[in-house]
């Protein structure tokens, strides 16, 4: 079983509008949890890095929430722009550095 | 600085044909990883490598080697491919005291 769980799998927006992405892990001990971006053909781009006693960090229109206590974590993308249609992915880092993939979010923004 | 690359970025393949992924990285990173991507699925580490001449198994290393001669390069190889090798390969490198891998663009492999 996957130790980190993504939901949804995909979604469509509208552009302008704004959506959550969500990511549950199990990993633990657990050292940090990175958000990225993947456009379709292309390998992913670090979008933020949370460790454990960070609970949000922000990348201009991306946001990170991390809660460690309930082992979840969101991105919320804001005012969403076409260029933000891509995979976006959670990853989590036990601490001997091994890293846990989810499988990702599709996001998708329509004119 | 070009940062991470990866040829090919496309490669079609017969069954029991054999094959190198090449990847480079001009940062000077002593880390370097080779990951495969499935649909549906999260990244799956298959090698790593913590430094010049040094290699590890990953998470899925069975039908692939790899080799790390020099510190800017690492590469994958496959000696007899299986359809079951069908999949995105994505190399990644990271510097020795830092959190975030620097990954590819990926190279798209089929085997028949």
């Amino acid at each position: 079983k996957n130790q980190v769980e993504q939901s949804p799998q995909s979604l469509i927006i509208l552009e302008g509008k704004n959506c959550t992405l969500q990511c549950n892990y199990t990993v633990s001990p657990f050292s940090n949890l990175r958000w990225y971006k993947q456009d379709t053909g292309r390998g992913p781009v670090s979008l933020t890095i949370m460790t454990f006693s960070e609970n949000t960090k922000s990348n201009g229109r991306y946001t990170a929430t991390l809660d460690a206590d309930t082992k979840q974590s969101s991105l919320h993308i804001t005012a969403s722009q076409l260029s933000d249609s891509a995979s976006y992915i959670c990853v989590v880092s036990g601490v001997w550095g091994k890293l846990q993939f989810g499988a990702g979010t599709q996001v998708v923004v329509t004119p | 600085n070009a940062g991470v690359t990866q040829t090919p970025k496309f490669r079609v393949l017969k069954t029991g044909q054999s094959m190198t992924l090449l990847c480079a990285q001009d940062m000077n990173h002593e880390y370097m990883y080779w990951y495969r991507q499935d649909p549906g699925m999260g990244l799956r580490l298959i090698h790593y490598s913590v430094g010049e001449g040094t290699t590890a198994k990953g998470e899925v290393p069975d039908g692939y080697n790899v080799s790390r001669l020099k510190k800017q390069n690492f590469l994958l190889g496959l000696e007899s491919a299986a359809p079951s090798q069908t999949s995105v390969y994505f190399c990644a490198s990271r510097a020795l005291a830092a959190n975030e891998q620097f990954f590819g663009p990926g190279t798209r492999l089929t085997v028949l």
